[in-house]
């Protein structure tokens, strides 16, 4: 089955404690992007990256990094977690840059104490 | 700049009753549009969407949004709403920036269906 996977699915941390969420894609995507959600805001992007070792910032990128080492992992680091990045987030991926086709996976919600 | 509104923040209907959830948008060119459903606790799942051609675009269950290009919009509709609509719709524009195409979401919109 395609689909994108995330996990963990629910994450409780501490202000300051590095941590990774992970994201893989079985549909030999090139395409992949981090999205944060807060109620009133909608979706916004955080990274992309349209092939491997090839990424760029989106729209709020502070406070995060990612890596695309492989072509179906993306996974999301936060050195250095702080309250503000409580948050649910999404990993999505596309063959190719055209986002109709986009996949998301089912989210990972993060809070940080 | 690219934008994508969604006034209303929560909608409250009757299970039965019709509904239409608004979306303006603002970009330059002929935009790509979509609307997304969240059911709790859920991903996000892809109602519609709208390239070109008829602006009466058909989704999956039984929703359905008219482009309006005068007014800037790409409204849902649905004739007659069931309980399990209850959820949060997420209308987006499918932007070209920095060489790839990009969604840029609205807020959302919170529906809450009444027995």
């Amino acid at each position: 089955e395609a689909q994108v996977t995330q996990n963990p699915r629910y994450l409780i941390t501490v202000t300051g404690k590095k941590l990774t969420v992970t994201c893989s894609q079985n549909m030999n995507h090139e395409y992949m992007s981090w999205y944060r959600q807060d109620p009133g805001l909608g979706l916004r992007q955080i990274y992309y990256s349209m092939n491997v070792e090839v990424t760029d910032k989106g729209d709020v990128p502070e406070g995060y990094k990612v890596s695309r080492k492989e072509k179906r992992n993306f996974p999301l680091i936060l050195e250095s977690p702080s309250p503000n990045q409580t948050s649910l987030y999404f990993c999505a991926s596309s063959l190719s840059r055209e986002v109709e086709k986009l996949f998301f996976g089912s989210g990972t919600q993060l809070s940080v104490l | 700049a690219q934008s994508v509104t969604q006034p209303d923040i929560h909608i409250t209907v009757s299970e039965g009753a019709s509904l239409e959830l608004r979306c303006n948008y603002s970009y330059g060119a002929t935009p790509y549009l979509f609307w997304y459903v969240q059911s709790p606790g859920q991903g996000l799942q892809l109602l519609l969407k709208y390239f070109s051609g008829d602006t009466l675009v058909q989704g999956i269950k039984g929703f359905e949004a008219e482009f309006k290009r005068s007014q800037s919009s790409f409204n849902l509709r649905k004739p007659s709403v069931h309980w399990s609509d209850a959820a949060e719709y997420f209308c987006a524009v499918g932007a070209f920036l920095g060489g790839y195409n990009k969604l840029i979401f609205g807020a959302g919109t919170r529906l809450a269906v009444h027995p």
